[in-house]
């Protein structure tokens, strides 16, 4: 069964530095989201992707926050100058129209910044 | 502020307990309604959904939820658990208006002793 796939599995990194993380979505799915659990909260949307752009983005994602598909199957988010505050679970999800059908969701990047 | 509340944190059941967990929503309009569940270890996984039509859906592993519309509620039921439905469960909503994001409850993590 066709899974959506992330690397790495947990990141550990300074505060200030960038990191990229990465997903591999469903190959025929058309949209992309980036979504984060902070330990002990709620899982929180950050952004939803379609066409090679942009389609929602939430208050989370600031100007320190970008997301690329740079080929036909990665899908990227970056963040620029990391804080300790985005140490969360990242999580990639991928759907294959933007109606009436579930999201499929990745395992997840544990994100550290110390 | 518009949100998802699940209202059960932690629950404890023995097995062949009945099982019924909560979620309210508080958007107006036509909502999409599922229930996820990341299993120890594993990624989010649909249970099941609701798009429209008989209010009572039925999802996998013998789940089932309600859709009540005049309470803004999708609540999760199973009439007997089994040890191996020890799991998170998360409620979410797919608000009006919006490009297919999720917004998710704070979830429920259920343990079943067998």
């Amino acid at each position: 069964e066709p899974e959506v796939t992330q690397t790495p599995s947990h990141q550990v990194t300074q505060m200030g530095q960038e990191v990229i993380l990465r997903c591999v979505p469903i190959s025929n799915h058309l949209y992309f989201y980036w979504y984060r659990q902070i330990l002990g909260q709620k899982v929180e949307f950050l952004v939803s992707f379609y066409n090679n752009e942009i389609s929602e983005k939430s208050e989370i994602f600031d100007d320190q926050f970008s997301v690329e598909r740079p080929d036909g199957s990665n899908f990227t988010l970056k963040i620029r100058s990391t804080k300790l505050e985005d140490s969360a679970m990242y999580f990639c999800a991928s759907t294959e129209s933007s109606s009436y059908n579930e999201q499929f969701f990745g395992p997840g990047t544990r994100l550290t910044v110390l | 502020a518009q949100s998802v509340s699940q209202h059960n944190h932690h629950v404890i059941l023995s097995e062949a307990a009945s099982l019924e967990l909560g979620c309210n929503y508080s958007y107006g309009g036509t909502v999409n309604l599922f229930w996820y569940v990341q299993y120890p270890g594993q990624h989010l996984q649909l249970l099941l959904k609701y798009f429209s039509g008989d209010p009572l859906v039925k999802g996998i592993k013998g789940f089932e939820a309600e859709f009540i519309k005049s309470k803004f509620s999708f609540n999760l039921r199973k009439p007997s658990v089994q040890w191996s439905d020890t799991a998170e469960y998360f409620c979410a909503v797919n608000p009006p208006s919006a490009t297919n994001k999720l917004i998710f409850g704070t979830g429920t993590l259920l343990a079943v002793q067998p």
